[in-house]
């Protein structure tokens, strides 16, 4: 079945405590991207990947890192989360960058 | 740059009323755009497209979109509402250019469909 995964999907840590989120795909899709949602404002982009090694910043990237070592897999880190980082976060996959996203399950972050 | 307002966080109709979701965009270059759906605890999934071809934009569940270059606009309709159309909608851009890669979304909608 062709889907993104992501782990957790529930999440509570204290401030500071460096966490991975990740984020896998199974369609060999070149293109990959990382969304923030909070109430009243949407889904906010983080960081994209148009390919391996190829990484750009979103709307909102401060506090966040990404790397993308191979092409199925594109993990979110927060080095040092804080409070304002407490949201639902969604990996997406396409096989480009305005074609049609394929969203994961959720991931829902508590920062304490 | 690019940017993307939803009017009316909240849409509330009748079952069988129609639906009218709106949507206005705003792009230095010609843009896609995109109606997404989120139901209660899901992701995302994508109602429909717009890419530069035909600007009346027929998606699933009956729900379809006019692209309005005059307007800067991209709003979303469906004739007879129905219970399961009850959910969370999206309105996004991806605008290409010096942007490619990036999907702008606007705050959302929610819509109640009431018996």
């Amino acid at each position: 079945e062709a889907q993104v995964t992501q782990n957790p999907r529930y999440l509570i840590t204290v401030t500071g405590k460096k966490l991975t989120v990740t984020c896998s795909q199974n369609m060999n899709h070149e293109y990959m991207s990382w969304y923030r949602q909070d109430p009243g404002l949407g889904l906010r982009q983080i960081y994209y990947s148009m390919n391996v090694e190829v990484t750009d910043k979103g709307d909102v990237p401060e506090g966040y890192k990404v790397s993308r070592k191979e092409k199925r897999n594109f993990p979110l880190i927060l080095e040092s989360p804080s409070p304002n980082q407490t949201s639902l976060y969604f990996c997406a996959s396409s096989r480009g960058g305005q074609k049609t996203q394929y969203f994961g399950p959720g991931t829902r972050l508590l920062v304490l | 740059a690019q940017s993307v307002t939803q009017l009316g966080s909240h849409v509330s109709v009748s079952e069988g009323a129609l639906v009218l979701l709106r949507c206005n965009y705003s792009s230095s270059v010609p843009p896609y755009l995109f109606w997404y759906v989120q139901y209660p605890n899901q992701g995302l999934q994508l109602l429909l497209k717009y890419t530069s071809a035909a600007t009346l934009v027929k998606g699933i569940n009956g729900f379809e979109a006019e692209f309005k270059k005059s307007e800067t606009s991209f709003h979303l309709t469906k004739p007879s509402a129905h219970m399961s159309d009850a959910a969370e909608y999206f309105c996004a851009v991806s605008a290409g250019g010096t942007s490619y890669g990036k999907l702008t979304f606007g705050q959302g909608t929610i819509l109640t469909v009431h018996p």
